[in-house]
């Protein structure tokens, strides 16, 4: 079945560590997207990927970077200069050119102690 | 892309209609009405979108006004397995910008 796979679900680091969250699809699509969410609150785009080997800022880029080698990888990395890491992460894929929704990751929670 | 507006939160009985509002006064020609709901600790899910139109699929009913600042997400038979947070999104349609803004939504509880 295609889809998008989020690793790992749970994910626990310590406070000035990087760490890399990752995001796979096999759905084809060409455009991916990285949201955090904190509770009670929406979603706040972080980058997305419109075509491979290239990306942007979304609202709230400080702090973390990501990668697009190949059109079903996506991951994002979260440096040590992001001050409150600790969140829900969520990655999406869409079709470019269409007026298709997103299709959506399990996402990964991310605990910085 | 425009703003929309929505009730913090909702009840319904199970298996009645569900009418959920959204507000989207400034709302151009162009853009379309997206519905997302994200259950508890999970990714958002594509419910239906539309124009101008109204459109039905196997999951909802959405009723745009003619002069498209609201519009109704309907949930016909609310089942618990509904109770979830419902977004209404607007977005350009094609061109360069894909990009999906999420605003705090609808918290709709199914009750029994």
């Amino acid at each position: 079945d295609g889809g998008i796979t989020q690793s790992p679900k749970y994910l626990f680091r310590k406070e000035g560590q990087n760490v890399t969250l990752s995001c796979e699809q096999n759905l084809n699509h060409d455009a991916m997207y990285w949201y955090r969410q904190d509770p009670g609150q929406g979603l706040r785009l972080i980058y997305y990927s419109q075509i491979v080997n290239d990306f942007q800022k979304g609202d709230i880029a400080e702090g973390y970077s990501v990668s697009r080698e190949k059109k079903e990888s996506f991951p994002l990395t979260v440096t040590s200069a992001q001050k409150n890491p600790t969140a829900f992460y969520l990655c999406a894929s869409s079709i470019t050119g269409y007026n298709y929704g997103y299709t959506f990751g399990s996402g990964t929670r991310l605990t910085v102690v | 892309d425009a703003k929309t507006t929505q009730p913090p939160s909702m009840d319904c009985a199970e298996g009645r209609a569900a009418n959920l509002p959204c507000n989207h006064s400034t709302i151009s020609g162009n853009e379309y009405v997206y519905w997302y709901r994200q259950i508890h600790s999970q990714g958002p899910q594509y419910i239906i979108h539309g124009l101008k139109n109204n459109e039905t699929n196997e999951m909802a009913s959405l009723i745009i006004t003619e002069d498209r600042k609201s519009s109704t997400l309907i949930l016909p038979h609310a089942t618990l397995r509904d109770t979830a947070v419902y977004y209404c999104i607007v977005r350009e349609g094609g061109g360069s910008n894909y990009k999906l803004t999420f605003g705090k939504g609808t918290l709709l509880t199914v009750n029994p």
